[in-house]
């Protein structure tokens, strides 16, 4: 079975441009999580997508969107990037739960860095 | 709100115990997690366990959980150089509730 997978994974914009970023989820896996890691910082939780809609967001502006497709794949766009966005994005998939309990085990990928200059 | 901190760094020799701690303050963690990254590298979890455990143990791995003192410590066993990563705390509410993480604990093991 295949991991998450993520792309690209390095990219370099300027302020104010837009960037999308992909994320393929694991096999089976029908949740999609995105995450921010600043450098020497943990990560910190963007939003959720479960059954194509947002389930679930952090403390981000609304610049920072995403999708959910169909075959559980999904993107995370940010608009009018500013220095700030430089990190490292994580996509993580996770299981199908039974009823709204258990264990939320995340799967991640490992990410698409990037540089806004 | 949620809060999970860390220590950011552990030095240890080969062959020692690791004992990496972390305190969270949300009193409605179901779950605690602990997760691995090495660099240039995704998050891989290491282990989870319920709030109604005091500990659990996987092979070189114990967890303890004090949910009173809201304590969770990941011990190590016989550290490794292939130990060496950032060790990740996390917890979350159960089911699709997010996952908060700490800041992480540098682990570095010296042969």
């Amino acid at each position: 079975e295949t991991g998450v997978t993520q792309s690209p994974t390095h990219l370099i914009k300027t302020r104010g441009q837009q960037v999308t970023l992909r994320c393929s989820s694991q096999s089976g896996h029908n949740t999609v999580s995105w995450y921010q890691q600043a450098l020497g910082q943990g990560p910190q939780f963007i939003f959720q997508y479960y059954r194509e809609e947002e389930n679930g967001r952090g403390n981000f502006p609304p610049r920072f969107s995403g999708l959910q497709f169909p075959n559980y794949s999904s993107e995370l766009n940010v608009n009018a990037l500013e220095l700030d966005d430089s990190a490292l994005y994580l996509c993580a998939s996770s299981l199908p739960l039974a009823g709204n309990s258990g264990a939320n085990v995340l799967t991640f990928g490992a990410g698409s860095r990037l540089t806004v200059l | 709100g949620e809060d999970v901190e860390q220590s950011l760094f552990l030095s240890v020799r080969e062959g020692d115990s690791s004992v990496i701690n972390c305190t969270y303050t949300d009193s409605s963690s179901t779950y605690l997690y602990w997760y691995k990254q090495e660099p240039g590298a995704g998050l891989q979890l290491l282990t989870y366990i319920f709030s109604n455990m005091d500990m659990k143990q996987d092979q070189r791995l114990t967890v303890l959980l004090n949910k009173k003192d809201k304590h969770l410590s990941l011990r190590i066993a016989d550290t490794q150089t292939g130990d060496s990563a950032i060790y990740f705390c996390a917890e979350s509410s159960g089911g699709y509730q997010k996952v908060t993480f700490g800041t992480g604990t540098k682990l570095q093991v010296i042969p």
